[in-house]
């Protein structure tokens, strides 16, 4: 059983770019949530799909948007990248119900010149 | 408001005496508490989770946390720190909302160093 999985691992964008991270969730589980990991600090929550709609969100702006997937699996996009978007992105999944269970991903390193 | 205090951003031990991380939460709801570790260039990993069950909360790797409501207190030890747990170490915070679906907050981290 295959865990979260995301693509790329690694990526090198240039500022005013737009860049789309994927993520495949968990075998069974509908809910995936985004995390963005700035160097040294801990992950801060982007947002949260389940049902293909946003549930949740954090304190991003606009520019961070998302989407979700009949099959669950969800796509995050960054327009207009700025420096400080450099970070590594985690993804998580889990069941809609079972909140306590998240499953993280290896996460895609994002660097932005 | 949700929120999480790590009180230590670095602690530095030696191998084979006692590990403490200590973590302070803030929740408006009936919260759901972690502890993920986190090596240099891996993935997190889940050390232990309380979910209104036991407050003593048992772990992987001799890893156990204590969750104490009156202090709003989730501390992580460990008896006896080994090399390999040298890592980040996270405290987190998930409460599900009224209007549906779920916010988790992790703490700004601990490096735990461990010397030889």
């Amino acid at each position: 059983d295959a865990g979260v999985t995301q693509s790329p691992t690694h990526l090198i964008k240039t500022r005013g770019q737009q860049v789309t991270l994927r993520c495949s969730p968990k075998s069974g589980h509908d809910t995936v949530s985004w995390y963005q990991q700035a160097l040294g600090q801990g992950p801060q929550f982007i947002f949260q799909y389940y049902e293909e709609e946003e549930r949740q969100r954090g304190n991003f702006p606009d520019r961070f948007s998302g989407h979700q997937f009949p099959n669950y699996s969800s796509e995050l996009n960054v327009n207009a990248l700025l420096l400080g978007d450099s970070a590594l992105y985690l993804c998580a999944s889990s069941l809609w119900d079972k909140h306590y269970e998240q499953y993280f991903g290896p996460g895609t390193r994002l660097t932005v010149t | 408001a949700q929120s999480v205090t790590q009180l230590d951003s670095h602690v530095s031990v030696s191998e084979g005496t006692p590990v403490l991380l200590r973590c302070n939460y803030s929740s408006s709801y009936s919260p759901s508490l972690f502890w993920y570790v986190q090596h240099p260039n891996k993935g997190l990993q889940l050390l232990l989770k309380y979910t209104s069950a036991a407050t003593l909360v048992k772990g992987i790797n001799g890893f156990e946390a204590e969750f104490k409501k009156s202090e709003t207190s989730f501390h992580l030890t460990k008896p006896s720190a080994h090399m390999s747990d040298a890592a980040e170490y996270f405290c987190v915070v998930s409460d599900r909302r009224d209007t549906g679906g779920f916010k988790t907050i992790f703490g700004a981290g601990t490096r735990l160093f461990v010397k030889a």
